[in-house]
């Protein structure tokens, strides 16, 4: 069964750091990997999709890599703002069209 | 614009009393999902569908779903209980199982269930 991993849980920086959020899922077995931002109260956007073949994708001050081998993917955030504070999420496509979630990373970015 | 619309955005009913969240889509897409997001359960799959076809996902007891329109896919509730309170997510895709395949989510239902 297909197991989704966000670490770390919640995480604070101040204003202008690169951060990094991971990822990690059990089965290599994937369609692809996307990456939401989900504001509080608020539905998910869609950030980046990486497909099962690629490696990496980018998008602004985004950038996120999958290694499927390894089960990892990394979502990269160039000179964080304020406005980049909210909660991101991984998902996986595999099996039967099944999305498996992880739970999440609450970013808060301090001006 | 391309979005997934959903109604209500917030409802509070008691236990037993049968209700529909709706959903539509302006994107012509094949496939629809309705999610629930629980802290620390994060976002679990309920139900998807093409147009053909009911995937049953992680937790499909108590809820029901009909797709006779390919842009309308409502939530049923037949008799609701107070463990269904929760946020609830519609979600649409072009197609299925490739991988291009991308999620569009709709703003969230927020139901309690008293």
């Amino acid at each position: 069964k297909q197991e989704v991993t966000q670490i770390p849980a919640a995480l604070s920086v101040p204003e202008g750091e690169n951060l990094v959020l991971n990822c990690s899922f059990t089965d290599s077995a994937i369609y692809n990997l996307q990456w939401f931002r989900q504001d509080p109260g608020k539905g998910l956007t869609s950030l980046l999709l990486i497909q099962s073949s690629q490696r990496e994708q980018t998008s602004g001050r985004l950038n996120a890599s999958l290694d499927k081998s390894s089960g990892r993917s990394t979502l990269y955030i160039a000179a964080s703002q304020p406005g980049d504070s909210a909660t991101y999420l991984c998902a996986v496509l595999s099996g039967t069209y099944k999305y498996i979630f992880g739970t999440g990373t609450r970013l808060k970015v301090l001006a | 614009e391309a979005q997934v619309t959903q109604n209500p955005r917030y409802l509070i009913t008691v236990t037993g009393k049968k209700l529909t969240v709706t959903c539509s889509q302006n994107m012509n897409h094949e496939y629809m999902s309705w999610y629930r997001q629980d802290p620390g359960l994060g976002l679990r799959q309920i139900y998807s569908m093409n147009v053909e076809v009911t995937d049953k996902g992680d937790v499909p007891e108590g809820y029901k779903v009909s797709r006779k329109e390919k842009r309308n896919f409502p939530l049923i509730l037949e008799s609701p209980s107070p463990n269904q309170t929760s946020l609830y997510f519609c979600a649409s895709s072009l197609s299925g199982l490739s991988s291009y395949n991308e999620q569009f989510f709709g703003p969230g239902t927020r139901l309690t269930v008293l």
